[in-house]
């Protein structure tokens, strides 16, 4: 249990193009997920809060009209880098808290993350 | 704010032996979760122990296990009989213990682990 998966699993895309990224949980309801940035041998730096139905809410420095973020179902949130960049290239992840368990085990449940090219 | 520091970047291991990864953070709260993740070369995270702040007893898991030190924040992960699978990034990772969604977790810069044979 507790699957959450991403698409696509890699994308190379041309400069001034936008490339959109889906985070599904499988197997449960999660009306709150996460997306990070990952650089090569770093840490994760959380991007912004998604939460089902209501606006996402980014951290500081994140630009929110580059990165937009919609939480449409409490399965699915999709980020959206608009008129990308080579500086955009990165690893993407998302995790999702599952509603029935989060609240006892506060785990967040990750994707295998999406790499993405900016040429 | 939350801060967590994981000050070896890299570190190395024969295979079989033990290894103890570091981890101290700081926070003024009370009640807290932290998180040892593991990333290996597929890049996906993997919980690998939980310990909740208010839990005297350090969590264990198989062959790994914690030494949890609440007064000094300090938070180490000691793998036993180490194996070539558990090379990897390792993020230690805090979280709040707030009954709300939208809890974050807050990760250190990771420590690289090879097993070597």
């Amino acid at each position: 249990g507790a699957v959450v998966s991403q698409h696509p699993s890699w994308v190379i895309c041309k400069s001034g193009t936008s490339v959109k990224i889906e985070c599904r949980s499988l197997d449960f309801q999660a009306t709150t997920m996460f997306w990070y940035r990952q650089f090569p041998k770093q840490s994760l730096m959380l991007m912004a809060t998604s939460n089902e139905g209501s606006k996402a809410t980014y951290e500081q420095g994140v630009e929110k009209d580059k990165f937009l973020i919609n939480h449409a179902s409490l399965t699915l949130s999709t980020l959206t880098v608009t008129s990308a960049h080579p500086e955009d290239s990165s690893f993407y992840i998302c995790s999702a808290r599952d509603d029935v368990t989060a609240p006892k085990y506060n785990e967040q449940f990750f994707g295998p993350g999406t790499r993405l090219t900016v040429l | 704010a939350q801060t967590v520091t994981q000050s070896q970047p890299e570190m190395s291991v024969q295979e079989a032996e033990t290894v103890t990864l570091s981890c101290t953070y700081d926070t003024s709260e009370n009640n807290y979760y932290l998180f040892w993740y593991k990333q290996p070369p597929s890049r996906q995270m993997i919980l690998v122990i939980r310990q909740e702040a208010y839990k005297q007893q350090n969590a264990t898991e198989n062959r790994f296990s914690v030494n949890f030190q609440k007064a000094a924040k300090s938070f180490s992960l000691k793998i036993s009989d180490s194996q070539l699978g558990d090379t990897a990034m390792y993020f230690c990772a805090f979280m709040k213990h707030v009954v709300e969604y939208g809890n974050k977790l807050v990760f250190g810069a990771g420590t690289i682990l090879r097993v070597k044979s």
